[in-house]
């Protein structure tokens, strides 16, 4: 089955520091993963994909096949980084849809 | 770029009533809406996913009788949410993409939709 895992529903930092949001995903096929954010009483937006291999915002994320993750990092937190992000699945049998992970809630304190 | 908006952005109705809701590209040719729900602090579910000019494809799950989608144009995609009950209150979500290779989907800002 086609899954996307974000163990994760709440992630607490401090300014400055790391930040590593977990994204495990299921499926058999050639995926494609894509981390969404959604900040406060904003629509969701696309952050990155992984195809693109790039830095958004100072966020990076690698798929790694090998463990089926997609986890997304950033080095240094900054307090406009707090938001919802959420990890989705696409490239499924050829059509265009989406599963999405149910979602972390990062949170960078002062 | 690539703005898709929805209306209303919230509605409330009586129990057995029928409500519509939008999903508009406003500067772009979307080849594919999807419709999404999301109940309070869960995922996005996916509901169907529509292309202009032919049938919705749904979820395993998602009742088509229940949930109405029309997609009559490549910038106008129109979910109905027939005979509401409170249990279809929900936060419903339009996406949008447009291109052939290129996957990413541009989200509405969701409809809040509370059924008494």
């Amino acid at each position: 089955a086609q899954r996307v895992t974000q163990p994760e529903k709440l992630l607490s930092v401090f300014k400055g520091a790391p930040v590593e949001l977990k994204c495990n995903y299921s499926y058999s096929g050639s995926p494609e993963l894509f981390w969404y954010v959604q900040y406060s009483r904003q629509r969701l937006q696309l952050l990155l994909r992984h195809i693109s291999r790039e830095s958004i915002k100072g966020f990076t994320a690698d798929l790694n096949k090998g463990e089926t993750s997609f986890h997304l990092k950033k080095p240094f937190a900054q307090e406009e980084d707090s938001a919802m992000y959420y990890c989705a699945l696409g490239g499924l049998d050829s059509s265009y849809k989406l599963i999405f992970g149910s979602g972390t809630r990062l949170l960078v304190r002062p | 770029g690539a703005v898709v908006s929805q209306h209303p952005s919230w509605v409330i109705c009586k129990s057995g009533t029928s409500v519509k809701i939008e999903c508009r590209s406003l500067d772009f040719q979307a080849t594919t809406m999807f419709w999404y729900r999301q109940f309070p602090k869960q995922s996005l579910m996916l509901m169907a996913t529509s292309n202009e000019g032919s049938k919705a494809t749904y979820e395993q799950g998602v009742e088509k009788d229940k949930f109405l989608i029309n997609h009559a144009s490549l910038t106008l995609s129109t979910l109905t949410v027939t005979s509401a009950h409170p249990e279809d209150s929900s936060f419903y979500i339009c996406s949008a993409r447009f291109g052939v290779s290129y996957n990413e989907q541009f989200f509405g800002p969701g409809t809040r939709l509370t059924v008494l």
